[in-house]
């Protein structure tokens, strides 16, 4: 148990659709990241918060994209008119508390098929 | 820019002998280096980390790093592979301390065979 609970785990949605992925550490972490990954290959950086400021973005977090973490604690990933694309694993991690140099902890994921 | 290369999109290896799956850097400061696991349909495990110190570390289910400054590298090692050791592995990267997130290499696939 890492200590990231994601949900949900698997999501199947219809092209156009909206969804929203949730990420809840158990305890207080300030750094909290998103990340996908798409069939075979590795994670990529999405999106970054420290605290309930959002830090960093990748250019991969289209405008379709947002996510938010408005009390610094639990983390929300939206997807707006979702596309084939966009079916991928996205992933959650947290960063080991008050280490610079910590290891990223990661939640199981939750997958997106979009049909 | 930091990156991360794996060469080798899978390793077979027989139970019993040594495995080493191949990682390669690249940074503009000091790297701070990762391997990770991931079974099927699950996120991500931490095994070992290089920060400083000594350059083979050591670290989860008997694996092991070496760090290689002149060669850029970071192998990951054991010396006697399990067939339960059969997974996904992926090194990653990051340039220095601080925020910035990890970069992932694409994966290696490890197969051990009994």
């Amino acid at each position: 148990d890492t200590g990231v609970s994601q949900n949900p785990r698997h999501k199947i949605t219809k092209r156009g659709q909206n969804v929203t992925f949730r990420c809840d550490p158990i305890s207080e972490h300030n750094r909290l990241y998103w990340y996908r990954q798409t069939l075979g290959q590795g994670p990529e950086f999405l999106t970054y918060f420290q605290n309930e400021a959002q830090l960093e973005k990748s250019r991969l977090l289209s405008d379709r994209f947002s996510a938010e973490r408005p009390k610094g604690s639990f983390s929300t990933l939206e997807i707006q008119r979702t596309e084939q694309g966009d079916s991928a694993m996205y992933l959650c991690a947290i960063l080991e508390a008050g280490a610079n140099t910590g290891e990223l902890f990661f939640g199981e994921g939750s997958r997106l098929t979009v049909l | 820019a930091q990156s991360v290369a794996q060469p080798e999109d899978q390793v077979n290896v027989a139970e019993g002998n040594p495995l080493t799956v191949k990682c390669t850097y690249s940074v503009s400061g000091n790297p701070y280096l990762f391997w990770y696991v991931q079974y099927p349909n699950r996120g991500l495990q931490f095994l070992l980390k290089y920060i400083t110190g000594d350059n083979l570390v050591k670290g989860s289910y008997g694996f092991e790093a070496e760090f290689n400054k002149s060669q850029t590298s970071f192998h990951l090692k054991k010396p006697s592979a399990l067939v339960s050791d059969s997974a996904l592995y992926f090194c990653a990267v990051r340039d220095g301390p601080g925020r910035r997130a990890l970069t992932f290499g694409s994966g290696t696939r490890l197969q051990v065979q009994p």
